[in-house]
């Protein structure tokens, strides 16, 4: 069975520029999570949805973040525009409901120049 | 807010040494802890989850064990080998999956 899938791996752009990532979750999970990785620490969560809602966003710079998760399947979190302090590991992350086991994808690492 | 420490920040060892890498959490009002390894460049992979009713799990040479009211849990790694370098993260989950992690032990098992 497949595991979280994340895309694209890498990606580096310009200050300003937009920037979008997709995460595809293990099937069958409902809770659905994006993290943040900055170098040397430990991920911090972005945004967790159940099923189709987001029900934890307190994290997330609505400013510029933006993050769905369309039939309550795969998401996509969005940037607009990047700036230099963005530039991390962005991890997503899945599990079947509340409290269970939470598997992670590669994560996508993202450079803004 | 749940707060995580991991000690040591980083660890080398000879192969086949025993080991033990902590994790401390400030508020023992958790559903589980979770431990992940990572290695460089990869995202996280889940080891063992912890329920807050246990006292342990094992998997294989791993052994965690839970001490919900001191606030600690501890790895237990067996006759460590070189290929279970990689940074260990211990994160606690403080309800709906909100985990709160620690910033990890490195863990380099020296041939």
């Amino acid at each position: 069975e497949a595991g979280v899938v994340q895309s694209p791996r890498y990606k580096i752009i310009e200050k300003k520029q937009p920037v979008a990532f997709w995460c595809n979750p293990i099937s069958g999970h409902n809770t659905l999570y994006w993290y943040l990785q900055n170098l040397g620490q430990g991920p911090e969560l972005l945004i967790r949805y159940e099923n189709e809602e987001a029900v934890d966003d307190s994290q997330l710079p609505k400013d510029r973040f933006s993050a769905e998760r369309l039939k309550g399947v795969d998401s996509t979190l969005k940037i607009q525009p990047a700036e230099l302090g963005d530039s991390a590991v962005y991890l997503c992350a899945s599990s079947f409901s509340q409290n269970t086991e939470a598997f992670f994808g590669q994560g996508t690492r993202l450079t803004v120049v | 807010k749940q707060e995580v420490t991991q000690i040591p920040a980083a660890l080398s060892v000879p192969e086949g040494e025993n080991l033990v890498l902590n994790c401390s959490f400030t508020d023992s009002a958790i559903y589980n802890l979770q431990w992940f390894r990572q290695d460089p460049g990869k995202g996280l992979t889940s080891l063992l989850l912890i329920q807050s009713s246990q006292r342990e799990q094992t998997s294989g040479r791993l052994n965690a064990s839970l001490d919900k009211s001191s606030g600690r849990s501890t790895l237990y790694i067996a006759a460590s080998q070189p290929g279970d370098s990689a940074t260990y993260l211990c994160a606690v989950n403080a309800g709906a999956n909100n985990l709160f992690f620690g910033t990890g032990t490195r863990l380099t098992v020296i041939p």
